[in-house]
């Protein structure tokens, strides 16, 4: 089966400018959530989806961070505008549901530079 | 809350040597762990995991068991090749709730 897709593999972008980061799950996973992994890390959950609703956003800073999921497939996560410490490589990732013993399927991330 | 504690790296093993990497767990009920790993530039991959105590999760060569009497998931391999240098996450997840991670083991194996 094809992995779950992200785009662009690379960004960089100076402070104060907006990004965008697309993902495409797996097909048939309801479940997809967006990760932030600073260098030396492990990733830190950002927003969690099921299908096109929200699940958990707790740790989203939504000042200057979106995400959407509009048809409970592919999602896009916005940054606007871009600080310094958003510097990190943001993973998206997709299960077939919630249940804790469905395992969650990585993308390879998009690396996101701030000047 | 949920918190994942890993062994600090780096690891630096030589070809065929034995692979502990430790990893211990807090959590309020009984979770799902996992280990994930990371190859450089690329995204986590699900390497093992266990649902329930004393399950065993085993995946090429590699192993780990579910001791709650412990809070423990260490992650072992009996012989260790240059291929599976990587960074290791040791991971939890309760009902539904969102997976955990502890922050990465690097290992890096020398022929």
């Amino acid at each position: 089966e094809a992995g779950v897709a992200q785009s662009p593999r690379y960004k960089i972008i100076e402070k104060r400018q907006s990004v965008a980061f697309w993902c495409n799950p797996i097909s048939g996973h309801a479940t997809l959530y967006w990760y932030q992994q600073i260098l030396g890390q492990g990733p830190k959950l950002l927003i969690q989806f099921q299908n096109n609703g929200v699940v958990d956003d707790s740790q989203l800073p939504k000042d200057r961070f979106s995400a959407e999921r509009l048809k409970g497939v592919d999602s896009t996560l916005k940054i606007q505008p871009a600080k310094l410490e958003d510097s990190a490589v943001y993973l998206c990732a997709s299960s077939l549901g919630q249940y804790s013993n469905q395992p969650q399927h990585f993308g390879d991330g998009t690396r996101l530079s701030i000047l | 809350g949920d918190s994942v504690t890993q062994m600090e790296g780096p690891v630096t093993l030589s070809e065929e040597a034995f692979l502990t990497i430790n990893c211990t767990y807090t959590a309020t009920g009984y979770p799902s762990l996992f280990w994930y790993v990371q190859y450089p530039g690329e995204g986590l991959q699900l390497l093992l995991k266990a649902t329930k105590a004393d399950d065993k999760g085993s995946n090429k060569g590699f192993e780990a068991t579910y001791r709650k009497e412990t809070t423990s998931f260490h992650l072992e391999k009996g012989s260790v090749q240059v291929s599976d240098s990587a960074v290791y996450f040791c991971a939890l997840r309760e009902a539904a709730r969102q997976l955990t991670f502890g922050s990465g083991t690097q290992l890096t194996v020398l022929p």
